[in-house]
């Protein structure tokens, strides 16, 4: 199976900073990674898909690049009510992974 | 509304068994792949399993080969995870998800999730 790890498990972060999460993959994925926030007793929420592709209704302040085995999800000016938990997953084959999660939580 | 619910969580000892189900509404069903993903309590995100549109396509994590079986129904747009000899760290939140059409594994929308715990 692909291992997803995921780099920090927990960020302390304020209002307005910049914020920078990083994944990576055991192996290649090509683009076949996904980013989704969950906040505490809630579903996940899809954020990015093909490692760089804004989901339909997310904020232009998320962004996701990379391709291969590294990923980062960016935040570029963090905001309340983006304090959550973060997690990468793979879909690059049928077995699919997902990351530890990173906790973004207020500083 | 897009929506999943899910229902059929709840009590179960080791060695039982469960069926959970997800009725899906707002969207054409039978369209999609559709997955189920767990939480145990205070720990990540787990994929389960996933299925084709049609059923002939399935797929499961390790830990669950053997012991669960995915299942869809397009007529009464319902997703289904039978799970038996079930086991204390088969514990968790278990959500359905709406995959994709074509490319399989990134999952746009979610249940409110249902909780199995397994203890005796």
């Amino acid at each position: 199976d692909i291992q997803m790890t995921q780099s920090p498990s927990t960020l302390s972060a304020s209002v307005g900073d910049r914020v920078t999460i990083t994944c990576r993959a055991s192996q290649s994925i090509s683009r076949w990674l996904a980013w989704y926030q969950q906040k505490p007793g809630k579903a996940p929420k899809l954020l990015i898909y093909k490692a760089s592709s804004l989901e339909s209704g997310v904020p232009s302040r998320f962004s996701g690049s990379g391709s291969g085995t590294e990923f980062t999800l960016t935040i570029s000016s963090l905001q309340p009510d983006d304090f959550a938990t973060y997690y990468c997953q793979q879909y690059n084959s049928y077995s699919l992974t997902f990351g530890l999660g990173t906790k973004v939580e207020i500083k | 509304e897009v929506q999943l619910v899910e229902s059929g969580g709840g009590l179960v000892q080791p060695g039982g068994s469960l069926r959970l189900s997800c009725a899906a509404s707002g969207f054409t069903f039978s369209s999609y792949w559709m997955t189920w993903v767990r939480q145990a309590p205070g720990k990540g995100l787990e994929w389960v399993a996933n299925i084709k549109q049609d059923g002939s396509e399935k797929h499961y994590v390790d830990s669950a080969k053997g012991r669960f079986t995915i299942s869809r129904d397009n007529a009464k747009n319902s997703l289904y995870l039978q799970m038996s000899s079930l086991r204390a760290e088969d514990t968790a939140v278990y959500y359905c998800a709406r995959d994709g059409i074509v490319v399989v594994g990134a999952f746009d929308i979610w249940g409110q999730g249902t909780m199995v715990t397994v203890s005796s």
